[in-house]
């Protein structure tokens, strides 16, 4: 099955930098590539997300770069505040009618 | 308003004991799926399901049994909980499929002792 992996796990920054999270996968025909963010206690929820006919996807301080030859895709957030800390999850659909996650970065902003 | 509810958001059973937990949405949404979430191992998906009567297997299928007998309802049944089973328990679901956004339910805490 498809196989995401998702660096890094943990990312502290200060307040105004910019985060850089990073997932590989496996499965070449894979064409969705969204990301998720989980708040302490809640659920999880989407915030950006790439279709493989496009290269790069921007909502004003995030983005989501992909590259289908070397099958990696990043999520980019600049500007960073304190209330973008939380756990975020990348996710690859297959063929199978499956979305499959990565193993989750978890982001500290410190103020 | 929209949204995805599961009952009950927290459970504390034995080892054995046979569990249900239900999962309903109100947005006529096809594609529903269970995951499971542990500590770095991100969110993994149990079962899924297209459509009514429709389910397949996820990643991590051994242990439940999920039925789709409405389009709204999508429970997940442990037959014989075990302690592996302790877990974040999330529902889903989609307008189509997983290559639409998914609306995740609030959770259930379940401990098996």
């Amino acid at each position: 099955g498809e196989n995401v992996e998702q660096h890094p796990s943990t990312l502290s920054v200060q307040e105004g930098d910019s985060a850089v999270i990073k997932c590989t996968y496996s499965d070449s025909a894979s064409n969705y590539f969204p990301w998720y963010k989980q708040e302490l206690g809640k659920r999880p929820q989407l915030i950006i997300d790439i279709r493989s006919n496009v290269g790069e996807k921007k909502d004003q301080r995030i983005a989501v770069t992909l590259n289908k030859t070397a099958k990696h895709f990043s999520l980019h957030i600049t500007e960073t505040q304190p209330e973008d800390s939380a756990v975020y999850f990348c996710a690859v659909n297959n063929a199978g009618n499956m979305l499959t996650f990565g193993g989750g970065t978890r982001l500290m902003v410190k103020p | 308003e929209a949204q995805v509810t599961q009952n009950p958001r927290y459970l504390i059973t034995v080892t054995g004991k046979k569990l249900t937990v239900t999962c309903s949405q109100n947005m006529n949404h096809e594609y529903m799926s269970w995951y499971r979430q542990d500590p770095g191992l991100g969110l993994r998906q149990i079962y899924y399901s297209m459509n009514v009567e429709v389910t397949d297997k996820g990643d991590v299928p051994e242990g439940y049994k999920v039925s789709r007998k409405e389009k709204r309802n999508f429970p997940l049944i442990l037959e014989s909980p075990s302690p592996n089973q302790t877990s974040l328990y999330f529902c889903a679901s989609t307008d189509r499929g997983p290559t639409d956004t998914q609306y995740f339910g609030p959770g259930t805490r379940l401990t098996v002792l």
